[in-house]
């Protein structure tokens, strides 16, 4: 299957600063890239579709001020937090869909980023 | 927009044994249905997938069935092993809504040697 990476896998960064996370498709373009949120013991939440060339599409509930997306090229969608509080902490996971003949519904996983704010 | 619903939550089962996780979804437009395993800090790997157009799908010792009527639909495991130990996410996905995927809320699945 496709692969996905993200960078970084942890970080941990002081309450009111910014944080960039990267998330890569590597062998594959993907014109659709997703954003998710992970609590403790909790499913995945869609923040936001990413799309190659336009501005991402934030889901309800979603501060778009504070959480930053960046879908400049093909295989690389960045997700910025901004001003940083300790409620943000979480683990952060894109995924990519792939592509395919008709309608591709198909998405790969990157391996998630923690974020620890203190 | 789209609700999934899941259950259990937890579920626990004796090596060998099957295990069943259901899923129940809002919208009837939804056509594209993946189940992922998630292991502990991990990413979600995509275990299986069925699409509207097919009542049953199966790979080896996995198979997932739908029921589009009823909205709901299912994943098996036959012949558990301590590996299948994970958490199990389902997933629907609406045309039209740039194929994002709608998660359950998960089942975590304990496999007792």
């Amino acid at each position: 299957g496709a692969v996905v990476s993200q960078h970084p896998s942890r970080v941990i960064c002081k309450s009111g600063t910014s944080v960039k996370i990267e998330c890569r498709s590597l062998d594959f373009q993907a014109t659709t890239m997703f954003w998710y949120r992970q609590f403790p013991k909790q499913s995945l939440m869609l923040m936001a579709t990413s799309n190659e060339g336009s501005k991402a599409t934030y889901e309800q509930g979603v501060e778009k001020d504070k959480f930053l997306i960046n879908h400049a090229s093909l295989t690389l969608s960045t997700l910025t937090v901004t001003s940083a509080h300790p409620e943000d902490s979480s683990f952060y996971i894109c995924s990519a869909r792939e592509p395919g003949q008709g309608s591709t519904d198909t998405q790969y996983f990157g391996p998630g980023t923690r974020l620890t704010v203190l | 927009g789209e609700n999934v619903e899941q259950h259990p939550s937890t579920l626990s089962v004796q090596e060998g044994d099957s295990a069943v996780i259901k899923c129940t979804y809002s919208d009837s437009a939804s056509n594209y249905f993946p189940w992922y395993k998630q292991e502990l800090g991990k990413r979600p790997q995509l275990i299986i997938d069925i699409r509207s157009n097919v009542g049953e799908k199966k790979d080896q010792r996995i198979a997932v069935t739908l029921n589009k009527t009823a909205k709901h639909f299912s994943l098996h495991i036959t012949e558990t092993q301590p590996e299948d130990s994970a958490v199990y996410f389902c997933a629907a996905s609406t045309p039209g809504s740039s194929y994002k995927l709608i998660f359950g809320s998960g089942t975590r699945l304990l496999v007792r040697p």
